[in-house]
């Protein structure tokens, strides 16, 4: 399909591990959001990229969490040393933002559910 | 304490009745989204608002933002069990462009 795609669905890592999690946005899309999302609850904002210009990294709760957005395209988002307050599902969107102004509509993949023994 | 915040968190009705979600906030936002999330799913957008006083119709839902862009509501009439769901209200405030701000979330349940 065209949507958001997120690798893995399911992460189960020890405490202390570092994980890796993959979003594959819309073909075309300018804009790539992460968030977290606890277990019922809303999204809390991550990292935003749009284009060339530099990350807004503003969401990020430590400097254990890292993401990279190669070629404008993939985005990967690490965690180092899993703390198990990182357990929730990581979402992705992607949106063609730079046009759609106040409009713009997020794009969401399924998530990463992540648990941290 | 949340920018944006929903109520109630958790609303339980029966087929049939009509129910009434609440996004409130202090801050002023250009505009507001409403999302709607199904387990294992990410949200999809159902509607945008953006003029003050804006109303907007979907079938059985109606959303309207409030005259000063600091709230909105999500109306749904005769509910059915299809309309189960997590219900998200999304922000942009106006200093912070294109980023959005979520909600808590209202988690609804329709029994049949």
């Amino acid at each position: 399909g065209a949507g958001v795609s997120q690798s893995p669905s399911n992460k189960v890592t020890e405490k202390g591990k570092d994980v890796e999690l993959r979003c594959d946005p819309i073909s075309g899309h300018t804009a790539l959001y992460w968030y977290r999302q606890s277990l019922g609850q809303g999204l809390e904002f991550l990292i935003y990229f749009q284009g060339n210009s530099a990350p807004d990294k503003s969401g990020l709760p430590s400097d254990r969490f890292s993401a990279e957005r190669t070629g404008g395209s993939v985005s990967t988002l690490t965690i180092q040393r899993t703390q198990q307050e990182d357990s929730a599902v990581y979402l992705c969107a992607s949106s063609l933002d730079l046009l759609a102004g106040p409009r713009s509509e997020q794009f969401f993949g399924p998530g990463t559910r992540l648990t941290v023994l | 304490t949340q920018l944006l915040e929903q109520s109630p968190q958790f609303l339980s009705i029966q087929e049939g009745e009509n129910l009434t979600v609440y996004c409130n906030s202090s801050s002023v936002f250009s505009s507001l989204q409403w999302y709607r999330q199904e387990p294992g799913e990410g949200p999809v957008l159902l509607v945008t608002v953006v003029t003050g006083g804006e109303v907007k119709k979907l079938k059985r839902l109606t959303f309207q933002f409030g005259d000063a862009r600091k709230d909105s509501s999500l109306h749904i009439t005769a509910a059915q069990p299809g309309d189960t769901g997590l219900y998200l209200c999304a922000g942009r405030p106006k200093a912070a462009g294109n980023k959005l701000t979520f909600g808590g979330g209202t988690r609804v349940l329709v029994k049949p």
